[in-house]
């Protein structure tokens, strides 16, 4: 159990329809990543957010957003829903604010788009 | 730009066999990270190493074994005596100050 949470697990939606994902972080780590992976692309860094603030910017489309709560969850937005955006999304915690420290994974959420 | 790249997509072996899996890297950076996570297949990821630019040591740990050769931009991983637990999905990943970026990944069927 790497201590990070997302929900949900699954998620099915059609296309033009927003949904939010939501991750809370391991105890004590400040920074939260969020990553997509495809079978096409593999694993994408989407977004950075550490302490509230965000730290850095991936591929991620601008019909994704993100924010990062003062309590340290961070819920990941994808609106305008198209096939493409069919794919599991990781988020990850980590102590300190770059990126080149450990990463401890939660599970999750695989969005499918009908 | 930073790449990282694993040529090999899948491998199998039989089990108790060693098996290595390849990492090779480019960055104009004088200081990153290199990192491997497993991917079982229940799916999370799994952190494994890190190692920085300025230390080339290899590393053991337990029946797992990292190279790292700066000379060849390469850093790659040893699984000896494999075991059917060890097939997943392995990524090597390197990261300069702020972003970190993954590779392919290497499939690795561990047969019985």
């Amino acid at each position: 159990d790497s201590g990070v949470t997302q929900t949900p697990k699954h998620l099915i939606t059609a296309t033009g329809q927003r949904v939010t994902l939501r991750c809370s972080p391991r105890s004590g780590d400040l920074s939260v990543y969020w990553y997509q992976q495809s079978l096409d692309q593999g694993l994408q860094f989407l977004i950075q957010y550490y302490n509230g603030e965000e730290r850095a910017k991936g591929n991620i489309l601008e019909r994704f957003s993100a924010q990062q709560f003062p309590d340290l969850h961070s819920e990941l937005n994808l609106s305008s829903l198209e096939l493409g955006d069919s794919a599991l999304y990781f988020c990850a915690s980590s102590v300190g604010v770059t990126s080149n420290q450990p990463q401890h994974f939660g599970d999750g959420t695989r969005l499918s788009i009908l | 730009a930073q790449k990282v790249t694993q040529a090999q997509t899948e491998i199998s072996v039989v089990e108790k066999e060693d098996v290595t899996l390849d990492c090779v890297y480019e960055t104009r950076d004088t200081t990153y990270y290199l990192f491997w996570y497993k991917q079982p297949p229940s799916g999370e990821l799994v952190f494994l190493i890190r190692r920085n630019s300025f230390d080339e040591q290899n590393e053991i740990s337990g029946r797992y074994s990292w190279n790292f050769q700066k000379s060849t931009s390469s850093f790659n991983f040893t699984i000896t005596a494999s075991q059917v637990v060890d097939s997943a999905v392995y990524f090597c990943a390197l990261s300069g100050y702020d972003k970190i970026i993954f590779g392919k990944g290497t499939r690795l069927h561990i047969l019985p």
